[in-house]
């Protein structure tokens, strides 16, 4: 079953304590994505790949980091944790080429940083 | 920097009525999508409309788009209960076409 696969899906931590939220795809998709959703501020694009050893910026990209050494994974790292990352988290993957445009989304991990 | 704007934020209807969501965008856009999302679950993509299309149909929804206007509409029509959902906008933001900049979402409750 195509799919994405997000974990852990709830995440408990506190303020300074590393966390990696892991991403995966089986589609063999180049690009990767994860973003970041609040209430009120809907979905915000943190970090993208468009392929092994490709990162960029999204729109809010500071404290996270990203790595993307295989194909299928896309982790996103926190280096040190602020309460104000306390968020719901999606990582989306998609192909680059032939018209496929649509993204397909992990289920999501909740974040809480106390 | 958002990109949709979908109206209304929220929305209740009964079952069979038909629903229907706006979407406003600001740049010119290759195509536009809208996604989706049970609560607190992730997005599932609905349907795409590219910006030479005017109408699009797909089941129960159909999604127009007009680029002079910059704006678009999602109906679904016969609602049912299954439809209590968010639905969000999503428009392609940068020339490779990757980045979706989504809207805040409509969030739509149908009752039986």
């Amino acid at each position: 079953e195509a799919q994405v696969t997000q974990n852990p899906r709830y995440l408990i931590t506190v303020t300074g304590k590393k966390l990696t939220v892991t991403c995966s795809q089986n589609m063999n998709h180049e690009y990767m994505s994860w973003y970041r959703q609040d209430p009120g501020l809907g979905l915000r694009q943190i970090y993208y790949s468009m392929n092994v050893e490709v990162t960029d910026k999204g729109d809010v990209p500071e404290g996270y980091k990203v790595s993307r050494k295989e194909k299928r994974n896309f982790p996103l790292i926190l280096e040190s944790p602020s309460p104000n990352q306390t968020s719901l988290y999606f990582c989306a993957s998609r192909h680059l080429a032939g018209g496929q445009e649509t993204q397909y989304f992990g289920p999501g991990t909740r974040l809480l940083v106390l | 920097s958002q990109q949709g704007e979908e109206d209304p934020q929220a929305l209740s209807i009964q079952e069979g009525e038909n629903a229907t969501m706006n979407c406003s965008y600001k740049t010119s856009i290759n195509n536009l999508q809208w996604y989706r999302q049970n609560s607190g679950r992730g997005l599932v993509h609905l349907i795409l409309i590219r910006s030479n299309e005017r109408e699009k149909h797909s089941g129960r929804l159909r999604v127009t788009l007009d680029t002079s206007k910059k704006s678009s509409s999602l109906l679904i029509t016969a609602s049912r209960a299954a439809d209590t959902a968010s639905y969000f906008c999503a428009t392609v933001r940068n020339q490779a076409g990757t980045a979706l900049i989504f809207g805040k979402g409509t969030t739509l409750s149908v009752s039986s």
